[in-house]
């Protein structure tokens, strides 16, 4: 069965500094998708970045990147210039690239920005 | 586009009470899912449509739980007999059909409703 990790709970941030939450996940499979996903509180949760598996490039996408290890089945997210409006819960997403695409997520980063 | 929407946004319900929740797709998107986020956690799938198939359900949805989307667009969640333990938020999301978007992988998420039983 696939799963996913997210090891830190909660991350904080100087505004306009840089911030990299981390992600693992493990997998038999060798093409699926991850994903970024951003739930700012009481609302609705909101994608921040996906890479398929088979590119080899990290998705990148204005202030947020990836650093995308296949191998060691790693999956961070760079957040560049953090700004307080990035302040959030931040889930790390599997699906495998077939059938329902179902997500399998792991256990969120709750980021503080600090002024 | 208007997005996803979910409704109620809030539902308070007594233990033994059923209670329904309503999901409204994108659209354009013909793939619905499901998905139950209890405190500190990540969401945890619960049911996948495409179109008015039910294709997959989890082992977390117990008898107690149905869904529906008789047409193919707006989806239902019924819960029947609630327990203080079904207290959680109730994500719908959905997925564009396939040729239709560079990102048919990546599911669209509604605000939720969250559920608390008393």
């Amino acid at each position: 069965a696939q799963t996913v990790t997210q090891s830190q709970p909660e991350m904080s941030v100087q505004e306009a500094e840089t911030v990299t939450l981390s992600c693992t996940y493990d997998t038999s499979e060798s093409d699926y998708y991850l994903f970024w996903y951003k739930q700012p509180p009481s609302r609705q949760m909101i994608l921040v970045i996906r890479q398929e598996a088979y590119k080899q490039q990290n998705a990148t996408e204005n202030r947020f990147s990836v650093n995308f290890q296949k191998a060691a089945k790693s999956f961070s997210l760079k957040i560049s210039d953090s700004q307080l409006g990035d302040a959030a819960m931040y889930f790390c997403a599997y699906s495998r690239a077939s059938g329902t695409y179902k997500y399998i997520f792991g256990t969120g980063t709750r980021l503080k920005v600090l002024a | 586009d208007t997005g996803v929407s979910q409704d109620p946004r809030h539902k308070i319900t007594k233990r033994g009470q059923n209670v329904t929740f309503r999901c409204d797709p994108i659209s354009e998107h013909n793939r619905l899912y499901w998905y139950r986020q209890t405190l500190g956690q990540g969401p945890e799938f619960l049911t996948y449509f495409q179109n008015e198939a039910q294709l997959e359900k989890s082992r977390l949805l117990s008898d107690r739980f149905s869904a529906e989307r008789p047409k193919g667009s707006f989806s239902t969640l019924e819960i029947q007999r609630t327990e203080q333990g079904d207290s959680a938020m109730y994500l719908c999301a959905s997925r564009p059909r396939s040729g239709t978007s560079a990102s048919t992988d990546t599911q669209y998420f509604g605000p939720g409703t969250r559920l608390t039983v008393l």
